[in-house]
């Protein structure tokens, strides 16, 4: 069965300060997904991670895949109130249908 | 260039009746796939369809759920007899091929009273 965790669930952040969210997966993976949501509102996509060492950056987020670790991280530079939201990763496989299967979300909350 | 659309945002109903959920893909694609996000939770998958044909529904309650992706019209989620465990925000997303990255609809918000 394909798991995913993350870690942490809940991440206070002070402005300008620099944090990492990891994502775990239990097995091999083809595309691994971080999204944001704001309260109410659906799914922003953020990044889709294909192969081993693939990193991708956007503004201040940026995400890395290490697939013999079954590891992601999505790193936040110089956090800003902006980056306030709910940010999943997912992983999803043929051999599962290509559903996606999602990690309980990190609430990010930065502090003024 | 519409997206998933679904419709309605906001569902009401009390405990015994039924919800119909209703998504309308990306155009062209014709994968549709069923999540639900109770509060506080991730999303969790439910059901996955390709035209007039259910492919996995490992992730849907046996009972009092149905769902649908005809021929012509949207996908729909149909949940007889509600209760309350099953408020929630429903999404509802599409891909063009099963190896695609999915597209995800704005979600329907059902309460149960």
């Amino acid at each position: 069965e394909l798991k995913v965790e993350q870690n942490p669930l809940f991440l206070s952040m002070q402005e300008e300060k620099n944090y990492t969210i990891y994502c775990n997966y239990s097995t091999t993976s083809d595309r691994l997904y971080w999204y944001r949501q704001d309260p109410g509102k659906s799914l922003e996509s953020l990044f889709v991670l294909l192969s081993n060492g693939a990193v991708k950056q956007e503004g201040r987020l940026m995400a890395s895949l290490d697939t013999k670790a079954r590891l992601s991280t999505l790193h936040i530079t110089a956090a800003v109130h902006d980056l306030s939201a709910t940010y999943f990763c997912a992983v999803d496989h043929m051999e599962y249908g290509n559903k996606l299967v999602f990690g309980a979300g990190t609430i990010l909350r930065v502090k003024s | 260039n519409a997206g998933v659309m679904q419709n309605p945002r906001h569902l009401v109903r009390r405990r015994g009746q039924e919800a119909r959920l209703r998504c309308s893909p990306v155009k062209g694609h014709s994968h549709v796939y069923w999540y639900r996000q109770l509060p506080e939770e991730g999303l969790k998958f439910m059901v996955y369809l390709q035209k007039e044909n259910i492919i996995d529904e490992s992730g849907m309650p046996k009972e009092r759920f149905s769902a649908e992706f005809p021929k012509e019209g949207p996908s729909i989620l149909r949940i007889q007899q509600v209760v309350r465990g099953d408020s929630a925000a429903y999404f509802c997303a599409s891909s063009l091929n099963p190896g695609q990255p999915q597209h995800f609809g704005d979600g329907t918000r059902l309460s149960i009273l």
